[in-house]
């Protein structure tokens, strides 16, 4: 199993939409969470890091169920400019090495 | 915010030669850095952990006497790409952890490397 999993997509939706993505580890030690977004041929940038509790950024909406060792991403109203690829990344408890999961791809249509 | 400058961003190679990428950290000390590649689609594939003042840490299949890594200080590291073949053809990237809370990761700009 890897270490951190995502569905690779393409989630094709209409603007506005309300998408939702998830991202599962299997390291039960892990401790920071972190949602990146990439846009083709750029480097990743940080969109939010995911705490215990849960966190919102404007349209965004970051979960950590630690239980089910899985974290999500919920976007609101989607807009074109969201299209990109979302990065799941994790780091375990004891290091400071960052596991990426492969991407999800988000594509906002008109 | 911290920042991470790469550079080159794009450089085009022939088979044989070697390559240098730099990596700097602007306004803090990176006592660590990361290198990464990622090909097409593909998800970003850690290749080794730089550390200042010591050998850097390769990830199982990278070779270390192709791709050389050099932490030269405490804001800078290099990854050299020896007798680059096309296969070596790839986004590389490189990032290093921040100092304030939340362990936030900064990435460099990435560099794209064609060899011919």
């Amino acid at each position: 199993r890897k270490e951190v999993e995502q569905d690779p997509g393409p989630f094709n939706v209409p603007e506005g939409a309300t998408v939702a993505f998830n991202c599962t580890y299997s390291n039960s030690a892990s401790q920071s969470f972190f949602w990146y977004r990439q846009d083709c041929r750029k480097e990743p940038k940080l969109l939010m890091s995911v705490y215990s509790s849960g966190n919102e950024d404007g349209r965004f909406t970051a979960q950590l169920n630690r239980a089910s060792q899985y974290i999500s991403l919920l976007i609101r109203d989607s807009k074109l400019s969201d299209s990109a690829t979302y990065l799941c990344v994790v780091t375990p408890g004891g290091s400071y090495i960052p596991t990426f999961g492969r991407g999800t791809s988000l594509i906002v249509h008109p | 915010g911290a920042v991470v400058s790469q550079h080159p961003s794009r450089v085009i190679c022939k088979s044989g030669t070697s390559v240098k990428i730099e990596c700097r950290s602007l306004d803090f000390q990176a006592t660590t850095m990361f290198w990464y590649r990622q090909f097409p689609k593909q998800s970003l594939m850690l290749m080794a952990t730089s550390n200042e003042g010591s050998k850097a840490t390769y990830e199982q299949g990278v070779e270390k006497d192709k791709f050389l890594i050099n932490h030269a200080s405490l804001t800078l590291s290099t990854l050299t790409v020896t007798s680059a073949h096309p296969e070596d053809s790839s986004f590389y990237i490189c990032s290093a952890p921040g100092t304030g809370e939340g362990n936030t990761i900064y990435f460099g700009e990435g560099s794209w490397l064609t060899v011919v």
